[in-house]
């Protein structure tokens, strides 16, 4: 089955050690994000990218940057992780048009990979 | 800009009665609109979705919503509780731009089901 892929499922660090976290998709979707859910919050989206642009939510700390080295994969890198860093992430992906305009299609989300910093 | 409040923090029902889990949105033009499951530990699976085509939405597991313009809400809706409905649920609304959709969460509603 076609799907969103993360690894590891749950993730331990120490505080200020990098860590980095994956993302894989089979549905070929040229879109694919990522998200921080902390602890009964909504997900909250730190970027995305749109086929090898990178799109950068204005409040997404400098702490946290991504790579996207094809369709397939996709890692967000947390420089030096602290506390309040601890949270669910999740990778999702869609499928859009180029054009302005496009209708906005439905993302899909993988299973998350909780960070916990000690 | 668009957004979404969902009503009900918490809900809590007994197993085989309905469920109601209320959203109000907030759009200038007609939104595309998502219901979301999340259960403990796991990511977001996709419910339903309404772009529009019918305002009377059915999704996944017996559940649907129904899109009312006239009152700006998108309530979900499923006649009997299951046990497994027990999960957090988000309403969504998709600010659609060029190249991407960037979807905006409500606070969720955690639902309960007791036996």
């Amino acid at each position: 089955d076609a799907m969103v892929i993360q690894n590891p499922r749950y993730q331990v660090t120490q505080f200020g050690k990098p860590v980095t976290l994956s993302c894989s998709q089979t549905l070929n979707h040229n879109v694919m994000y990522w998200y921080q859910q902390k602890s009964s919050q909504a997900p909250k989206l730190l970027f995305h990218y749109y086929d090898k642009d990178f799109n950068n939510e204005a409040d997404t700390p400098d702490n946290f940057q991504s790579r996207r080295p094809n369709t397939s994969f996709c890692f967000l890198d947390i420089r030096s992780p602290g506390l309040g860093d601890a949270a669910m992430y999740l990778c999702a992906t869609s499928s859009q048009g180029g054009s302005s305009g496009s209708w906005p299609d439905t993302q899909y989300f993988g299973p998350g990979t909780r960070l916990t910093v000690l | 800009a668009q957004s979404v409040t969902q009503l009900d923090s918490h809900v809590s029902v007994s197993e085989g009665t309905p469920v109601l889990l209320r959203c109000n949105y907030s759009s200038s033009y007609s939104p595309s609109l998502f219901w979301y499951v999340q259960h403990p530990n796991k990511g977001l699976q996709l419910l339903l979705k309404y772009t529009s085509a019918a305002t009377l939405v059915k999704g996944i597991n017996g559940f649907e919503a129904e899109f009312k313009k006239s009152e700006t809400s998108f309530h979900l809706t499923k006649p009997s509780a299951h046990m497994s409905d027990a999960a957090e649920y988000f309403c969504v609304v998709s600010e659609g731009t060029g190249g991407y959709n960037k979807l905006i969460f409500g606070a969720g509603t955690r639902l309960a089901v007791h036996p």
